[in-house]
């Protein structure tokens, strides 16, 4: 079974809209950690932002957000204001602490910021 | 944040010689580092955890012995893909943590590796 789902293979956002990528997981362990990284064309991964399973509040970094749905086990990345440099591949990813530290990375979704 | 690079950043090599990749933590000391593969249009794919001064565990269908790591110090991780094929040819990229489990990881830029 999938741990990590990304059901939008590619979206298309008007600039300075909000965007919502979808996220949703799969795991039995209590301890676990979900992230989202962006790879631009040039390959290189940049991490985003990092929501911890027994954070009580949404994680935030800048214009960057996570929806974090624990009882439906989603977490959603929210980007603010999507800018033409935000066009790229964001992959959802978690790592179940008794994994060994071990991250599962999703399908990702291709965004495409129109101007 | 923490900076890991990975040299080279493009290599290209005849079928059946072995090249090697490196990956180093420049600013930090990295307990654990992560060793994936990424075909075109695909995910990451987890091939290895290497720690430190310990051999490394391999992912399931990943065959050891032609995807070598070496992990010699705590700055600096290897893969020698050994006789490398055109089936070989991918995105690899190294992940390298500090220290906790809760870490982040933060990755290096990647090498793309063609085997003609």
């Amino acid at each position: 079974a999938q741990k990590i789902t990304q059901t939008q293979p590619g979206m298309f956002v008007q600039e300075k809209e909000a965007v919502t990528l979808d996220c949703t997981y799969d795991t039995s362990d209590p301890s676990y950690g979900l992230f989202w990284y962006k790879q631009p064309s040039s390959g290189e991964m940049i991490f985003l932002i990092y929501q911890g399973s027994y954070d009580q509040q949404n994680a935030t970094e800048g214009r960057y957000s996570l929806n974090f749905q624990k009882a439906r086990k989603s977490a959603n990345l929210v980007i603010s204001a999507s800018q033409l440099g935000d066009s790229a591949m964001y992959f959802c990813a978690m790592r179940e602490d008794s994994s060994a530290s071990k991250i599962i990375f999703g399908s990702g979704t291709r965004l495409s910021i129109r101007p | 944040g923490a900076v890991v690079s990975q040299h080279p950043s493009w290599v290209i090599c005849k079928s059946g010689t072995s090249v090697k990749i490196e990956c180093r933590s420049l600013d930090f000391q990295a307990t654990t580092m992560f060793w994936y593969r990424q075909f075109p249009k695909q995910s990451l794919m987890l091939m290895a955890t290497s720690n430190e001064g310990s051999k490394a565990t391999y992912e399931q269908g990943v065959e050891k012995d032609k995807f070598l790591i070496n992990h010699a110090s705590l700055t600096l991780s290897t893969l020698t893909v050994t006789s490398a094929h055109p089936e070989d040819s991918s995105f690899y990229i190294c992940s390298a943590m500090a220290g906790a489990p809760q870490e982040t990881q933060y990755f290096g830029p990647g090498t793309r590796l063609l085997v003609l």
